[in-house]
Formats: structure tokens, sequence, C-alpha cells
């Protein structure tokens, strides 16, 4: 009963370089979030989404960041051109979508970037 | 807008002994109140959630919590505290509304003493 899945587990990038973070929900799950998780600090919402829509991306920097939640494969979070701030632990999770939104979210074991 | 206080940044007990995290919050309409646990390098593990109905909410690994409408309330809590208990500790509401993202606390660490 595999849980949530995200690849890769650490990522190094050079300022300026691309990152892409990958997040594969529970098997049933419909719905994908991403948070970040800066140093010291606790989780932030950055994005919600649905297959092939975003919900909610009120939490996502408006400029180089972009997600994703193809019809199939695994949802993408996408950072352009990295800088050193974006360093941090980012963390997907997925619940079911029955229509209630009070179903606990299962959390990933997280990817952190490292921006050299 | 909805947010979480964790008070204690750190919060040490020694084993056996009872131990208290605690949690208040502000949000719109009725609260969706969740405990998770996150221990080094580890994603965040469920603990347990606050709907509606008993406000004394049992979960995983013997915690417990009390949702506490009038104080605005969430403290986990567990009778008797056991080492491996040790982690980083986080509180996060939902609103009762559309929204379904969680806001979390800053987290609290507990350290459990032999």
């Amino acid at each position: 009963n595999a849980g949530v899945m995200q690849n890769p587990r650490h990522l190094v990038r050079r300022r300026g370089q691309e990152a892409r973070l990958r997040c594969s929900p529970v098997k049933g799950h419909s719905h994908v979030y991403w948070y970040r998780q800066l140093p010291e600090e606790g989780l932030k919402f950055m994005v919600y989404l649905q297959k092939e829509n975003i919900i909610d991306e009120s939490g996502m920097p408006k400029e180089r960041f972009s997600a994703e939640f193809p019809k199939e494969g695994p949802s993408i979070l996408r950072i352009q051109q990295v800088v050193r701030g974006d360093s941090a632990a980012y963390f997907c999770a997925s619940s079911h979508g029955t229509g209630t939104n009070h179903n606990e979210q299962f959390f990933g074991p997280g990817t952190r970037l490292t921006v050299l | 807008a909805q947010s979480v206080a964790q008070p204690e940044d750190q919060v040490n007990v020694a084993e056996g002994n009872p131990l208290t995290v605690k949690c208040t919050y502000s949000v719109s309409g009725n609260p969706y109140l969740f405990w998770y646990v996150q221990y080094p390098n580890r994603g965040l593990q469920f603990l347990l959630k606050y709907i509606t109905g008993d406000n004394l909410v049992k979960g995983s690994y013997g915690f417990e919590a009390e949702f506490n409408k009038s104080q605005t309330s969430f403290h986990l809590k567990k009778p008797s505290a056991l080492v491996s208990d040790s982690a980083l500790y986080f509180c996060a509401v939902r609103g009762s509304g559309s929204a379904r993202q969680l806001t979390f606390g800053s987290g609290t660490q507990l350290t459990v003493l032999p």
C-alpha cells in the first residue's frame, strides 16, 4: 500500500537552473497539494491541484514557479531560474476527493532542494 | 484568514510523564483541526483530527487532543511519554469553507528524556 512518493529526495541546483520536483499521490487520491518548508519554519501552502486543474495557487510565487497534475503521471512542481532563497524542503500531500474537505492529507517524504 | 499558533518552540518531558503540546487557532466558521508529527528528514505523519462531535479525539500511538471552542485551542496530549515520541509536532487547521489547504503552526520540538 504505497503512500505518497516524491522524487528526487535531494536535489542540488546552481543559481539560474531549473528544478523539477515530482509527486505520485496515494493510489486513488485525486487531490494533490504542494507545501514548502523553510528551515526552522512550519509548512506553507503553495498550490492545490486536481487532475488537469489548478484549484488554488494562492500560495505560489507569481514568477518562476508552476505546477501541474496531468491526467496521466505524477504531479510536477517546476521552479525556473532558481535562486538561493528557493532552498527548502518541498512536500507533496494527497487526499481523497469524496466531496468533503476534512479528509486528512497524506504527506510524502519531501524533496530537499539546495541551490548553490 | 486562518492561522495557528504553537506558543512553545521546545517542550521537554521525562519519560513516563504526561506531555502536552499546545495549539491555538483562528478560523472563520467551524474548524477542522489536525495534528501531524515529523521525524528528522521525513515527511509528516498524520496523528489525529477533529471534525465534529466529541471534544476529546484519540489518535495514533496513544496520543489524544482536546478541542476547546471557547479557548480556540486544540492541545495534544499523551498520558505517558516515550523516548521514541521525540519529534517535531505540527498543529494545522482548515476552515469549513471551500478552501482545502491546511494552515500549519510553526511546530513544537518535543524531547522526551530517558
